[in-house]
């Protein structure tokens, strides 16, 4: 089986920190995505990796940054968190598309 | 601007009948077709791929193409109170990126 982690399920920061959201997946895929879902706006793409230290900018990316230094792990960052930045937040990855993406359990961000 | 459409719902169905979820998409260039569902809280899981016109079965769940009108469907049979949640559909387009639906909430009556 598939196995996505993320490093937390739900977190709360104040507005300006700096936040790491972190995602782990042990089936050596190498496209991993970052998503944020919100009521009515469905899931939207943030940043994506198709490789180690190789990062494309998705939607979103406004706000956000990520690093790839590892083919397992990806991580996304809130350089300075603000209040719309309230979110689910889905890590994904996939061996390639046409197999479809595989999501970790979800971080819920609240940012006060 | 490609996309992939759903209707929000709430689709209601009795417990036992047959759910029928529905997904248009406008990109000719893709190729393969997916469904999640997403229970609330938690993340989407893929249930059901299928890349081929036709319909592909597993267990309860078809789902069915057919290219020429841009649509794929998911048919529940039997469908359970444990059924009930959001089924989003997606696709990949030419640029071989997962587009995802808005996501269909189903509601399964007891």
């Amino acid at each position: 089986d598939v196995k996505v982690t993320q490093s937390s399920r739900y977190l709360v920061k104040r507005t300006g920190e700096k936040v790491f959201l972190e995602c782990v997946q042990d089936m050596d895929h190498e496209n991993m995505f970052w998503y944020r879902q919100d009521p009515g706006l469905g899931l939207r793409l943030i940043y994506f990796s198709y490789d180690v230290k190789m990062k494309e900018k998705g939607d979103i990316p406004e706000g956000y940054s990520v690093s790839r230094e590892k083919k397992e792990r990806f991580s996304l960052i809130l350089e300075s968190a603000s209040t719309n930045q309230t979110s689910m937040y889905l890590c994904a990855s996939t061996p390639g598309q046409q197999f479809g993406q595989y999501f970790g359990p979800g971080t819920r961000l609240t940012v006060t | 601007q490609k996309e992939v459409e759903q209707n929000s719902g709430p689709l209601s169905v009795p417990e036992g009948a047959i759910a029928s979820l529905n997904c248009t998409y406008s990109d000719r260039g893709s190729q393969s077709f997916f469904w999640y569902r997403q229970y609330s809280g938690k993340s989407p899981e893929l249930i059901m791929f299928i890349y081929s016109n036709g319909d592909k079965e597993d267990g309860r769940f078809t789902a069915q193409l057919n290219k020429a009108s841009q649509y794929v469907s998911l048919l529940i049979r039997d469908s359970q109170p444990s059924d009930s949640a959001t089924y989003l559909c997606a696709a990949t387009n030419a640029g071989n990126m997962l587009t995802f639906g808005g996501g269909t909430r189903l509601m399964v009556k007891p």
